[in-house]
């Protein structure tokens, strides 16, 4: 049963440090994305890959984080420095090489929370 | 540019039905549906296309009205696995790029 994998599932951390949230897209999979969800701003787009590139980062701010694939079975967001109105649950999703139906298929989530 | 759901919250009881509706201020290339139950991620329901494809599960139905930017999400005899919160996503060109709506909270009662 593919998924898409996400770690941590949960993180606290103090305001000022670096976070790092890891996600494995499905294998086959060449396209990513990473996704912010709050209860005031809803499911947000911050970025996304296809074929390891960044098409689109535009809902990131850019101060502060930066998104990576290193490989086509690793993408990495990152937070320096985290502030407390960055506390959401990150999603990681993954979808198939383009065709008519571009689905995507979500990650479990990592739940942070900056004090 | 986030499109617009309605009603904000619905509540069925078993076997009753529900629409749900999702309204673009933009033209549109696709609408995608996803179902996301309390502390779990969102899950693909149903994507339609411009020109009338769709793709999604055999118990749920959708339209999409290209000249209204609208679509809605049809929920029939309604069972409680349905319960959940829904969400449209937008998609303005064919660019896999989604723009979620507002969400729809769905509670089914036995």
């Amino acid at each position: 049963d593919a998924r898409v994998t996400q770690t941590p599932r949960d993180k606290v951390t103090e305001m000022g440090q670096e976070v790092t949230m890891r996600c494995q897209p499905i294998l086959g999979h060449n396209t990513v994305f990473w996704y912010r969800q709050t209860m005031m701003q809803g499911l947000e787009l911050l970025a996304y890959f296809r074929n390891r590139a960044p098409l689109d980062d535009s809902g990131m701010p850019k101060d502060r984080f930066s998104a990576e694939m290193p490989d086509a079975t690793l993408a990495t967001l990152k937070i320096q420095p985290s502030e407390p109105r960055d506390s959401a649950v990150y999603f990681c999703a993954s979808g198939p090489p383009t065709g008519a139906y571009n689905e995507q298929f979500f990650g479990p989530g990592t739940r942070l929370t900056v004090l | 540019q986030q499109p617009v759901q309605s009603p904000q919250a619905v509540i069925l009881r078993e076997g009753e039905d529900a629409v749900i509706n999702c309204s673009s201020s933009k033209a549109l290339y696709s609408v995608h549906w996803y179902r996301q139950k309390h502390g779990e991620a969102p899950v693909f329901l149903m994507i339609l296309l411009k020109g009338g494809e769709q793709k999604g599960h055999e118990k749920i139905s959708a339209s999409f009205n290209e000249k209204k930017q609208q679509s809605s999400l049809y929920l029939t005899a309604s069972q409680l696995s349905y319960s959940g919160t829904y969400f449209c996503g937008t998609e303005l060109g064919n660019t896999d790029k989604l723009i979620f709506g507002t969400g729809t909270r769905l509670q089914v009662f036995p």
